[in-house]
């Protein structure tokens, strides 16, 4: 099916562990997003990329590494996961950085608890 | 640096109003987007208003862009309960940066 895929959806993690989160669009979209979403903070954007093995630091990056070697996949990965992590992470797509007809495409997100 | 502020943050209306959510930008911004978030659902794109002037609707919905007030507002006619979500707007400063998000409102609408 055409779209994008987060997974998993739910996830719980110990301190400390490492985590990652998958992001899978199928548009061939050159551009993709990581964003957080917590109460009181709204969206906040974490990495993106242009195309595969290009990506750049948004505005909260630290503690998170990601990766794309293929242009339809994005993960994001928490090295050492911390209680300040928890949060709903989303995935996006766009054909381009900005001005987009369309604006974004996002996942239907990622849920993530470290206890 | 662009920054967008919706106001209100927060709005519990009655079914069958009608009221306005307001999208302030602090520069320029090439074109503006509404999105609509149910709870615990993802982000879904709404409306893109290209240029100066520019009104869509949909529904009971529609938004409008006022680039020389540095202003979109996002009117809702005749509420009903099925509209309770959180809306984003986002701008963006040129082609070459990503979106710009604001807070989001929270809309309550009670039968």
């Amino acid at each position: 099916d055409a779209g994008i895929t987060q997974s998993p959806r739910y996830k719980i993690t110990e301190t400390g562990r490492q985590v990652t989160l998958m992001c899978h669009q199928t548009w061939s979209h050159s551009y993709m997003f990581w964003y957080r979403q917590d109460l009181g903070h709204g969206l906040r954007l974490i990495y993106y990329s242009a195309a595969a093995d290009i990506t750049d630091k948004g505005e909260v990056p630290d503690g998170y590494v990601v990766s794309r070697s293929k242009t339809e996949n994005f993960p994001l990965t928490l090295e050492s996961a911390t209680r300040s992590q928890t949060s709903v992470y989303f995935c996006a797509s766009s054909e381009l950085l900005g001005t987009g007809a369309y604006g974004y495409t996002f996942g239907s997100g990622t849920r993530l608890t470290v206890v | 640096e662009l920054k967008v502020e919706q106001n209100p943050l927060f709005l519990s209306m009655q079914e069958g109003k009608n009221y306005t959510i307001y999208c302030n930008y602090s520069t320029t911004s090439d074109r503006l987007y509404w999105y609509r978030q149910d709870p615990g659902k993802s982000l879904e794109s709404l409306f893109v208003l290209l240029s100066n002037g520019a009104v869509k609707q949909e529904g009971r919905l529609m938004a409008s862009l006022d680039t020389k007030a540095r202003l979109s507002t996002l009117h809702i006619t005749a509420a009903v309960h099925d509209l309770s979500a959180t809306y984003f707007c986002a701008g963006i400063p040129d082609s070459n940066y990503q979106l710009i998000w604001g807070a989001g409102t929270k809309l309550i609408i009670k039968p």
